[in-house]
């Protein structure tokens, strides 16, 4: 079966640092793959989705950047962080196989930055 | 452009009522796809349901039950005898044909079940 590994679960930062966040998912190839953040207010916005090795695409202007380095390795990171980027980081994942797949989340991080 | 809207900021109900959550959704799309998801206290995302938009039939899963109705966008969420473990944020989701598949959420509806 299919599974989606986040870490690290939480995290505390101070502003200006760097930030790396990882995802992997197993028992599938090919995934596509995708960043969402959920700020306090509960709704979930999507950063990044990919849907290949090296194809990363943006959904909104911001100080995060994603790669994909590997097919089921999906990775979120940031040069300079800002107080603005806490949150709640969902990586989550679904099958390439027809247009009604459902995607599958990951555990989530739980960022501060201080 | 693709829409959710979930109405329902919060929903509190006492253990064994039953409790509708809705679900409005827009989209110029012909062929569409509407999901379920729970969010529990612990904050992952958990699947719950798929609905095609060419399948009206509604659905119903132990004490989950799903109204889908195009003809008023409306894709909505029943628990009945609901539990204290169904608290949660509950969300609807749109995807509609395009590239990976991307998903259009609703803001959530934070569903609270006293004992």
């Amino acid at each position: 079966s299919q599974t989606i590994h986040q870490w690290p679960a939480t995290l505390v930062q101070p502003v200006g640092s760097p930030l790396s966040l990882e995802c992997t998912v197993e028992g599938t190839s090919n995934p596509n793959l995708y960043w969402y953040r959920q700020a306090a207010g509960r709704g979930l916005q999507l950063l990044f989705y990919s849907v290949g090795i090296g194809q990363i695409s943006s959904e909104v202007p911001q100080n995060l950047s994603a790669s994909r380095p590997q097919d089921r390795q999906f990775i979120l990171s940031s040069k300079k962080l800002l107080l603005s980027d806490s949150g709640f980081y969902l990586c989550a994942w679904s099958s390439r196989q027809g247009s009604n797949q459902p995607q599958h989340f990951g555990d989530g991080t739980r960022l501060s930055i201080l | 452009a693709q829409k959710v809207t979930q109405a329902q900021t919060e929903i509190s109900v006492v253990e064994k009522e039953d409790v509708t959550l809705d679900c409005v959704y827009e989209t110029r799309d012909t062929t569409y796809y509407l999901f379920w998801y729970k969010q529990p206290p612990s904050g992952e995302l958990v699947f719950l349901i798929r609905r095609n938009s060419f399948d009206e039939q509604n659905e119903i899963s132990g004490r989950y039950s799903w109204n889908f109705q195009k003809s008023t966008s409306s894709f909505n969420f029943t628990i009945t005898a609901s539990q204290v473990v169904d608290s949660a944020v509950y969300f609807c989701a749109l995807s509609a044909r395009g590239s990976a598949r991307q998903l259009t959420f609703g803001s959530g509806t934070q569903l609270t079940v006293l004992p």
